[in-house]
């Protein structure tokens, strides 16, 4: 499709268990981030990559949590350890990188929802 | 650090009722602002923007936003809702030097217009 892609949509984990969380992007956006939605709460900015390069991981709340995106499109976060703080909506969005192409908008994914029991 | 806040976190008003969504964000450089909005079952979408120019933006759908720099308020209007508007709405900075390319998100409102 042309949208932005997350699987899978639900995800119920029990406490200590890893979980893993794709994003697949637009085409052609070099720029990606992953945000964390909790109940009644905006998005909160977890990590962005432009291409494969992670350039800002300051949101990401824990060791425990580690975003990849190794050949610059497809990304995952993955979660060890999950604790039920971790219940939470996981979304991912792309755009354009540089400031001149640069429209800031972000095109998000339906998320990944995640309960941690 | 830049935050963004959102006045109202429920909002409930009756069909061709006019609308204003406060948000005020806390950062004094230049910044771009959003308002995104999310209707039930449906992802994130963008319904306008303000990057420099006229202060008064319109979107999609018959909404338009104000940026008064001064009061580092950017709000919401729609001059008369439908039911179909129900939905979450965001507010968003996005402050390019110092957060690169991330956006900074308000709360939320979320908005039911009863039919």
């Amino acid at each position: 499709g042309a949208g932005v892609s997350q699987s899978p949509r639900y995800k119920v984990a029990k406490r200590g268990q890893d979980v893993a969380l794709r994003c697949d992007p637009i085409s052609g956006h070099v720029s990606l981030f992953w945000y964390q939605q909790a109940l009644g709460q905006g998005p909160e900015f977890l990590t962005y990559f432009q291409n494969e390069a992670q350039l800002d991981k300051s949101g990401l709340p824990s060791d425990r949590f580690f975003a990849e995106r190794p050949e610059g499109s497809v990304s995952t976060l993955k979660i060890q350890r999950t604790q039920q703080e971790d219940s939470a909506v996981y979304l991912c969005a792309s755009s354009f990188p540089s400031v001149s192409a640069n429209t800031g908008e972000l095109f998000f994914g339906e998320g990944s929802r995640l309960t941690v029991l | 650090a830049q935050s963004v806040s959102q006045h109202n976190h429920h909002v409930i008003l009756s069909e061709a009722a006019s609308l204003e969504l406060g948000c005020n964000y806390s950062y004094g450089g230049t910044v771009n602002l959003f308002w995104y909005v999310q209707y039930p079952g449906q992802h994130l979408q963008l319904l306008l923007k303000y990057f420099s120019g006229d202060p008064l933006v319109k979107g999609i759908k018959g909404f338009e936003a104000e940026f008064i720099k001064s009061k580092f308020s950017f709000n919401l209007r729609k001059p008369s809702v439908q039911w179909s508007d129900t939905a979450e709405y965001f507010c968003a900075v996005n402050d390019l030097l110092e957060y690169g390319n991330k956006l900074v998100f308000g709360a939320g409102t979320i908005l039911r217009v009863k039919s």
